[in-house]
């Protein structure tokens, strides 16, 4: 399997902070990966696959970089709906394997 | 706006199989991959499974000896079976549509997911 590692697992920031998570896959995926939001007894909602490609209706502020092994998923302006957890899926592989997962939370 | 639900028993015994279903509306289930996916109280995601709407499958391997994913195209429903429980699988479980541009394998659309405990 490929394991997926976010980091950090907890982050800590105000509103209007850019925000930056890092998901590192152990092997290349080349850009087979997706994040996705996660808030408090709901299902996740996908942001981002391939990598860098937005979803549909999700805000500019978020984005996605990377390529291999290492991906960002950065926030330009932390707005007070996106305290959540965010994980990152890869699916390159035979078995789609995701991220621990990283909590932002209000500072 | 395709909407999915599950259903099925929210206690399962030890060594007993689980069983719940995905029921999909306000769209067709013919077309698409359809996902299985779990959180364990307090975890991440772990990714069961999917089926094409034409029946074909893929498993996790770590759980492929424990797993069937079936479709019913009439119903628009799809389905998954866990055998042999532990209170491992004590989890919620999410059915899921794969969007296309990821070949299926990233999921657009969830339903609220259905919480599974297993109990000794």
């Amino acid at each position: 399997d490929i394991q997926m590692t976010q980091s950090p697992s907890t982050l800590s920031a105000s509103v209007g902070d850019r925000v930056t998570i890092t998901c590192r896959a152990s092997q290349s995926i080349g850009t087979w990966l997706a994040w996705y939001q996660q808030k408090p007894g709901k299902a996740p909602k996908l942001l981002i696959y391939k990598a860098s490609t937005l979803e549909t209706g999700v805000p500019s502020r978020f984005s996605g970089s990377g390529s291999g092994t290492e991906f960002t998923l950065t926030i330009s302006s932390l707005q007070p709906e996106d305290f959540a957890t965010y994980y990152c899926q890869q699916y390159n592989s035979y078995s789609r394997t995701f991220g621990q997962g990283t909590k932002v939370e209000i500072k | 706006q395709l909407l999915l639900r599950e259903s099925g028993p929210g206690l399962v015994n030890l060594s007993e199989t689980l069983s719940l279903t995905c029921t999909v509306s306000a769209g067709s289930i013919s077309d698409y991959y359809w996902n299985w996916i779990r959180q364990p109280p307090g975890k991440g995601l772990e990714w069961l499974g999917h089926i094409h709407y034409s029946g074909g499958t893929n498993y996790n391997p770590a759980l492929k000896s424990r797993v069937t994913i079936s479709v019913d195209t009439s119903k628009n429903q799809f389905s998954l079976k866990l055998s042999s429980v532990t209170a491992a699988d004590t989890a919620v479980y999410y059915c899921a549509r794969g969007l296309g541009g990821c070949g299926g394998d990233c999921y657009i659309s969830w339903g609220p997911g259905t919480t599974v405990i297993v109990s000794s």
